[in-house]
């Protein structure tokens, strides 16, 4: 089974700390995923990754950072938390030729103070 | 852009209850087309999915048919258990090089009861 690991269910930080959100995947997949869920907006997109090193930016990027320096890891970075960034993390990935199937982990919920 | 609408929720039903769940969908090209399920307190997992026009996706009892003339994908199950509360996304995968990316409808809200 493929597995998506996220390194926190539950996170709790103050306003302006650098947070960091740690996902790691173990098919070996090339494309990597940041989304935030919140309640009437469904899930949207924060940023992407295609290949090591290589990100690109989601619907909703601002206040937000990526890093991916190994395949099968890729972190979000909040460069200083905010209120407005209180919400449920999820990461996902899939392969290059997984018409989409995306695999996720079990979400990340994280509360800036 | 592509974009999913789906119906909002929350829809409560009894258990053994027919289950209807609306998406539509705008895109350019031919997307597949998805199902994602998020039990309390997890993560997505896929439900369903259908690569083109005319495929039946099915899973658990759930079934979607991909209709373009419609662009539609309506979830449907015969009979609903209390195990099947939980939050249902409908997504669509980009067509061509993007294809590995999904847009999400903001998800419905399925409560069954006892």
């Amino acid at each position: 089974d493929v597995k998506v690991t996220q390194s926190s269910r539950y996170l709790v930080k103050r306003t302006g700390e650098k947070v960091f959100l740690e996902c790691v995947q173990d098919m070996d997949h090339e494309n990597m995923f940041w989304y935030r869920q919140d309640p009437g907006l469904g899930l949207r997109l924060i940023y992407f990754s295609y290949d090591v090193k290589m990100k690109e930016k989601g619907d909703i990027p601002e206040g937000y950072s990526v890093s991916r320096e190994k395949k099968e890891r890729f972190s979000l970075i909040l460069e200083s938390a905010s209120t407005n960034q209180t919400s449920m993390y999820l990461c996902a990935s899939t392969s290059g030729a997984g018409l989409g199937t995306q695999y996720f982990g079990p979400g990340t919920r994280l509360t800036v103070l | 852009g592509n974009s999913v609408t789906q119906m909002e929720g929350p829809v409560t039903l009894s258990e053994e209850a027919f289950l209807t769940i609306n998406c539509t969908y705008t895109a350019t090209g031919y997307p597949s087309l998805f199902w994602y399920v998020q039990y309390p307190g997890e993560g997505l997992q896929l439900l369903l999915k259908a690569t083109k026009a005319d495929d039946k996706g099915s899973n658990k009892g759930f079934e979607a048919t991909y209709r373009k003339e419609t662009t539609s994908f309506h979830l449907e199950k015969g009979s609903v258990q209390v195990s099947d509360s939980a939050v249902y996304f409908c997504a669509l995968g980009g067509s061509g090089g993007s294809n590995y990316k999904l847009t999400f409808g903001k998800g419905t809200l399925l409560t069954v009861n006892p």
